[in-house]
């Protein structure tokens, strides 16, 4: 089943604690990225990568860092984190169609 | 003004209602255009692309005006099952700007 996975699902965690979020996809998509989305936003791009090594930063790509050493992974870091970084996270993939498959997404709480 | 904007609703239908959402983006060079559907707390999903001069899916049809610079998804015989929230969304030179979606709720 073609799919993209994200985990943790849930997480609440303390400002400076850092964290990772993993993504995985299963179907050989060379274009991934990271999207947060908070009320009133909509769904706004952090990261994305074109292609293994290679990532460019998205419109809000302050306080994460990502890598993409492997196709099918695409992790999104936060090395210290804060209370502003609470939202709703989604990982995605797609390949030329420009139909992006989203993960199930991570609920991220930052105290 | 953002790049892609929607009416956030909601929007309360009763079933078998016909319902028309707008979408109005504000950059010309746009290539093409996406509506995505969202339930509550899960994830983006796509629902149709819209090429050119729209297409229709079953009871969903979404046109393009490029004159005017809108979108529109129509639903027709609404379901229950179509309450969601629906994304616009618009493809610029390999990046997808999504608007804030607007939300439906049909009732019985």
């Amino acid at each position: 089943e073609a799919q993209v996975t994200q985990n943790p699902r849930y997480l609440i965690t303390v400002t400076g604690k850092k964290l990772t979020v993993t993504c995985s996809q299963n179907m050989n998509h060379e274009y991934m990225s990271w999207y947060r989305q908070d009320p009133g936003l909509g769904l706004r791009q952090i990261y994305y990568s074109m292609n293994v090594e290679v990532t460019d930063k998205g419109d809000v790509p302050e306080g994460y860092k990502v890598s993409r050493k492997e196709k099918r992974n695409f992790p999104l870091i936060l090395e210290s984190p804060s209370p502003n970084q609470t939202s709703l996270y989604f990982c995605a993939s797609f390949a030329s169609s420009y139909e992006q498959y989203f993960g199930p997404g991570t609920r991220l709480t930052v105290t | 003004r953002k790049e892609v904007e929607q009416d956030p609703g909601p929007f309360n239908v009763p079933e078998g209602a016909t319902v028309a959402f707008n979408c109005t983006y504000s950059n010309s060079a746009s290539q093409s255009f996406f509506w995505y559907r969202q339930d509550c707390r899960k994830e983006p999903k796509l629902l149709m692309s819209v090429y050119s001069s729209g297409n229709e899916d079953g009871r969903f049809t979404a046109q393009l005006n490029r004159a005017s610079q809108y979108i529109s998804l129509l639903i027709r015989d609404s379901k229950l099952s179509d309450s969601a929230t629906y994304l616009c969304v618009g493809l610029n030179t390999d990046k997808l700007i999504f608007g804030t979606g607007t939300r439906l709720q049909v009732f019985p």
